[in-house]
């Protein structure tokens, strides 16, 4: 049981590039959480998927970001346009039902943007 | 608006002694409520989940308390070491998500 992966760890772009952080749940999790965390801060919620579905993208930028949770593959997290204040780690989680059992958290991908 | 209050300042506590850690929320009901232990680089590690209608929880050395009066968790580790010197983070169950706290920074000396 390989645990939540996450891709790539350490990410460089340039602003005005793309980003695609990439998150494979456990296996038999259903549900995906991505957050944010900037240095010295606690974890900002950004979206919930299932499979092919977002459930709650609340916490997700309206500009430039995007998520997916294909029925095949990877949960993929998109910045388009990158500027400086997208640096942070972000971190998927997963869980096998809702939020009632602890969540299973990835190891995150560091962006740098320059 | 719902707000999560852990202390920011980094607790000391030599080793073998209890460390007791706090959370505090405002606006906010949870059903349940959550601890994590992050390590620098590293992405947050399920401790312990304890329910509203639960007062305490116990796991090995650790204890969690939720008082839904005062709307405030106690996270204890008991016969600290230095091996548990971490961030550690609580998260309140919220509508579809957790909702987490920016965390305390433990360090325990031998």
């Amino acid at each position: 049981n390989a645990g939540v992966m996450q891709n790539p760890r350490h990410l460089v772009r340039r602003r005005g590039q793309e980003a695609r952080l990439r998150c494979s749940p456990m296996k038999g999790h259903s549900h995906v959480y991505w957050y944010r965390q900037l240095p010295e801060e606690g974890l900002k919620f950004m979206v919930y998927l299932q499979k092919e579905n977002i459930i709650d993208e609340s916490g997700m930028p309206k500009e430039r970001f995007s998520a997916e949770f294909p029925k095949e593959g990877p949960s993929i997290l998109r910045i388009q346009q990158v500027v400086r204040g997208d640096s942070a780690a972000y971190f998927c989680a997963s869980s096998p039902t809702d939020s009632n059992y602890g969540y299973t958290f990835g190891s995150g991908t560091r962006l740098t943007v320059v | 608006s719902q707000k999560i209050e852990q202390n920011s300042e980094a607790l000391n506590i030599q080793e073998g002694k209890t460390a007791t850690l706090t959370c505090n929320y405002t606006n906010y009901s949870p059903a349940y409520l959550q601890w994590y232990r992050q390590d620098p680089g590293r992405g947050p590690v399920f401790l312990l989940l304890i329910r509203e209608n639960e007062k305490e929880k116990r796991k090995e050395r650790l204890k969690v308390t939720f008082d839904t009066t005062l709307k405030q968790s106690l996270f204890h580790i008991t016969a600290s070491q230095p091996a548990d010197s971490a961030t550690y983070l609580c998260a309140l169950s919220g509508y579809n998500k957790l909702i987490f706290g920016a965390g305390t920074r433990l360090a325990v000396h031998p």
